[in-house]
């Protein structure tokens, strides 16, 4: 059974750093493509970055790009989101999901349960 | 405002059957595969339907997706007041080069 732990949520100030992380287990982590999707508060989804199977590719949102970095370690079966200048525009639930595939965005087969990041001075 | 367009809310009675659009352009839904996903409140979104009408093994033959051109619709059947949630069509752009959700539909079970 696929599992996803997300944690390093918090408040920030705007300008701040943090770093999330999702634990993966259940699954051959280092066979599949990883997400890191987010939702405002009372708002839709928002895709952020997804990762390939092997951290060889990424693509972002326009509205991360330049300041969000994702990552993986393979070795721990975790993923990473790095946000840098955080605005109160960023301030959501951080969901990481597994996509079907290895290399492409296809769907987002399981999801975890979410770290609220606040963004507030 | 969103690439992919769906309706704010639907409603029906339960046991009757409802249908939610996701309309978008050639460079995402017309070209690339549709993926729905149920989102119950206070809960993680679950994936509903991929690759346009598949569905994950758990999810009741109630549930089903479809794509004509540039438009996907999700259809429930035999409606249970536990489908009320808030439902998201996605799929890659490739004019965009990310992935697109719609902004969700709400489903309300009279």
């Amino acid at each position: 059974q696929v599992h996803l732990v997300e944690s390093g949520g918090g408040v920030v100030q705007p300008g701040g750093s943090l770093r999330l992380s999702c634990e993966a287990s259940g699954f051959t982590f280092n066979s599949f493509g990883m997400h890191w999707v987010r939702q405002a508060p009372g708002k839709g989804l928002e895709w952020v970055a997804f990762i390939r199977y092997d951290g060889t590719s990424e693509y972002y949102a326009d509205s991360v790009k330049g300041r969000f970095t994702i990552s993986r370690d393979n070795s721990k079966n975790t993923l990473y989101l790095q946000m840098k200048t955080l605005r109160t525009e960023d301030t959501a639930v951080y969901y990481c999901a597994k996509d079907r595939y290895a290399m492409i965005l296809r769907s987002f087969d399981d999801w975890g349960q979410g770290t609220l990041v606040s963004v507030s001075s | 405002q969103s690439v992919l367009t769906q309706p704010p809310s639907v409603s029906a009675a339960p046991g009757q059957k409802v249908t939610i659009s996701c309309s978008g352009r050639r460079s995402n839904i017309g070209n690339e595969f549709v993926s729905w996903y149920q989102q119950l409140p206070g809960t993680a979104p679950k994936l509903l339907i991929y690759d346009n009408n598949k569905r994950p093994s758990g999810i009741p033959d109630r549930f089903s997706g479809s794509k004509s051109a540039t438009s996907a619709t999700l259809g429930i059947t035999g409606l249970q007041t536990g489908d009320e949630a808030d439902y998201y069509c996605g799929t890659w752009d490739s004019d965009l080069n990310t992935w697109v959700f719609g902004g969700g539909t709400k489903l309300t079970v009279l």
